[in-house]
């Protein structure tokens, strides 16, 4: 299995909802990423995983809060969001050793705000 | 802080002709590794083709291949034969050895249209 599996496709939601967005990989990777993309940029990093732990939070509002249940799954708990965070949102995982360190990225979720 | 810059936002290219993508980055270290991600419209990014610093045989795959200049920073990616399903965008990216959190420094990124 080399894929990185996204859910749902394609989520709308109003300000006030909470929703969660998941993100499944088997390749062993110990290494797991979420990625903010607006239309023709390219992607900006929001949160690192690196063994379960989180490693990097890039600034990112409290309204957006990532969980790592375990090393093959990645979720994004939405809450409270704002118009402007509209975007596709991608998972990525890579291994982590100094050989083997390419990120291999899922197809994405692509949010609406309403 | 290492920076990547790719300088050409769009490019066309007849269908079967060759085509060439520009990157130049910015780095003080001697060990790192590059890579050329493309985004079909489709939006899943696939990666293209991985050159590691510290070797200087440019890597190729298939119909991909890489002019890796080091001292000059530069880290072009030529497409030959293009056909239409590499319509894409096409983002150069940088990974330092020693980021332990693995982060990719990413190019603007260049639209590449493909003419029938």
């Amino acid at each position: 299995d080399t894929e990185v599996t996204q859910t749902p496709k394609h989520l709308v939601m109003g300000m006030t909802n909470k929703k969660s967005l998941k993100c499944e990989q088997h390749m062993g990777h110990r290494a797991m990423y979420w990625y903010k993309q607006k239309a023709k940029k390219p992607p900006e990093l929001m949160f690192v995983y690196s063994y379960e732990k989180l490693s990097i939070n890039e600034s990112v509002p409290s309204r957006f809060s990532p969980e790592c249940p375990n090393s093959s799954l990645l979720n994004l708990h939405l809450h409270a969001l704002q118009p402007e965070d509209s975007a596709l949102y991608l998972c990525a995982s890579s291994p982590t050793s100094k050989k083997r360190n390419e990120q291999f990225f899922g197809p994405g979720t692509r949010l609406t705000v309403l | 802080a290492q920076t990547v810059t790719q300088s050409q936002p769009e490019m066309s290219v007849q269908e079967a002709e060759t085509v060439t993508l520009s990157c130049t980055y910015d780095t003080s270290e001697s060990d790192y590794y590059l890579f050329w991600y493309k985004q079909p419209p489709s939006r899943q990014m696939i990666l293209v083709i991985r050159q590691e610093a510290y070797k200087q045989q440019n890597a190729t795959e298939n119909r991909f291949s890489v002019n890796f200049q080091k001292a000059a920073k530069s880290f072009s990616l030529k497409i030959s034969d293009s056909q239409l399903g590499d319509a894409a965008m096409y983002f150069c990216a940088y990974r330092s050895v020693m980021d332990s959190n693995y982060q990719l420094i990413w190019g603007a990124g260049t639209k590449l249209i493909i003419k029938p």
